[in-house]
């Protein structure tokens, strides 16, 4: 969707390297959220934050890490501790105050070397 | 938490057949979307639909929140709605829980 900028678009990691992935978004939203898809799968979700300065774990937030400095931004980092990194990242965020629909980032797909 | 359930999980249409996709949740929610996945991996917003029904081209949905489903239709099927369809609901505060997804294969 428009406004929401995820970069890059491909990443590759070698062993033991943590990795930040971006997400970038001009719409004024407050909330934000991270999920991770793998082939053939669902989505699910790794971390999200309501405000600046927040944020909650989501089902599989093990071996990740974010912050949330401001509005328009909320960085990922993969962590040498994520065992299976190799994934499709999105990045989405919605206004939770008028219960609008959430809107997607173009993805980040990540894999090991 | 809530559960959402898509049926059925793959389907493959010949060009120009029409067909409907299942969303089926747990309990009762204040937000229902529904997202096309493209092959490039694209999450694109179909409907945001808690209740009633909506259309858009050769695509409407339906929610009957009160039995707890929804229903996507696809009308004269091309292969450029070939991908993954994935239906996603949120409870109070919380963030949006997906189903795993319908894969559709439209052939020409």
């Amino acid at each position: 969707d428009g406004g929401i900028t995820q970069s890059p678009k491909y990443l590759f990691r070698k062993e033991g390297q943590n990795v930040t992935l971006s997400c970038e978004q001009n719409l004024n939203h407050d909330a934000m959220y991270w999920y991770r898809q793998d082939p053939g799968q669902g989505l699910r979700l790794i971390y999200y934050s309501q405000i600046v300065n927040d944020f909650q774990k989501g089902d599989i937030a093990e071996g990740y890490s974010v912050s949330r400095e401001k509005k328009e931004s909320f960085p990922l980092t993969v962590t040498s501790a994520q065992k299976n990194p190799t994934a499709f990242y999105l990045c989405a965020t919605t206004n939770r105050d008028t219960n609008q629909p959430q809107h997607f980032g173009d993805g980040t797909r990540l894999s090991i070397l | 938490g809530i559960q959402v359930e898509q049926s059925p999980p793959d389907l493959i249409l010949q060009e120009g057949a029409n067909s409907t996709l299942r969303c089926n949740f747990s309990d009762s929610v204040n937000n229902l979307q529904w997202f096309h996945q493209n092959p490039w991996g694209q999450l694109i917003n179909l409907f945001y639909i808690p209740s009633g029904t909506k259309q858009n081209g050769r695509l409407s949905a339906t929610t009957v929140a009160t039995e707890r489903y929804s229903l996507l239709y696809i009308s004269s099927s091309q292969t450029t709605d070939s991908g993954v369809y994935f239906c996603a609901v949120v409870r109070g505060n919380t963030p949006l829980v997906f189903g795993k997804g319908t894969r559709l294969s439209v052939i020409a």
